[in-house]
């Protein structure tokens, strides 16, 4: 069985902030990992994925995570906040199964203060 | 930018009333799924579809649910007797293999009255 757990509901950062997306895993098969992106009203966008390379990945937007295995972490950073970020943004695992569906966590709602 | 594109974008139905929900995958995918937003919660799994049959499905997709591929380019998702509880955003997604990413459609609004 998988699950990811974001912790932090809501995470509120000054724009020109670090952003930190918390995000861990269990998962009893290699994971692969993903963070979607949700702007209002608007449907899921994939900002970047962990398929077992590099553990460090960049991804669209100026947004990178790194894959910790002795963490089960998957955390989402980004140097400087936008406005333009503001957004939901949602972890998600899955494995290399014939289903391999995403199994998602809670997700994140970012603010963005000016 | 291929896309995946569905149907009704915001449907409102009667209680006990049939839906289908459409989607048109991105033309090489062969992998097909379906997921579900209730408002406020997180995205849930329903089912995914491969070579013309489903290959998993969660406990959600009950007999009330079903998923047909009529066509080269369709991918439905039908309700039979819709309740309350269904209204929800229903989002579609590809892939083009098993460990590639999954693209998701722009969503469908259900809205059961």
């Amino acid at each position: 069985a998988q699950s990811v757990t974001q912790l932090g509901s809501h995470v509120s950062v000054s724009e020109g902030a670090l952003v930190l997306l918390r995000c861990n895993y269990s998962s009893s098969v290699p994971p692969y990992l993903f963070w979607y992106v949700q702007y209002p009203n608007q449907g899921l966008q994939l900002l970047l994925k962990y398929t077992s390379a590099a553990t460090l990945v960049k991804g669209i937007n100026g947004f990178e995570a790194e894959f910790k295995k002795s963490e089960t972490s998957f955390h989402l950073t980004k140097p400087s906040a936008h406005m333009s970020d503001a957004a939901e943004y949602f972890c998600a695992v899955s494995g290399a199964n014939a289903g391999n569906m995403l199994t998602f966590g809670g997700g994140t709602r970012l603010m963005v203060k000016p | 930018e291929p896309e995946v594109t569905q149907t009704p974008s915001h449907q409102v139905t009667q209680m006990g009333q049939e839906v289908i929900l459409r989607c048109v995958p991105i033309s090489n995918h062969l992998y097909f799924y379906w997921y579900r937003q209730i408002l406020g919660q997180k995205v849930e799994f329903l089912v995914s579809f491969y070579n013309n049959e489903i290959s998993e499905k969660s406990e959600i997709f009950d007999d009330q649910f079903s998923v047909e591929r009529p066509d080269g380019s369709n991918f439905t998702l039908k309700i039979r007797s819709t309740k309350l509880e269904d209204s929800a955003m229903y989002f579609c997604a590809s892939r083009v293999g098993l460990v590639s990413e999954q693209y998701f459609g722009p969503g469908t609004r259900l809205t059961v009255t």
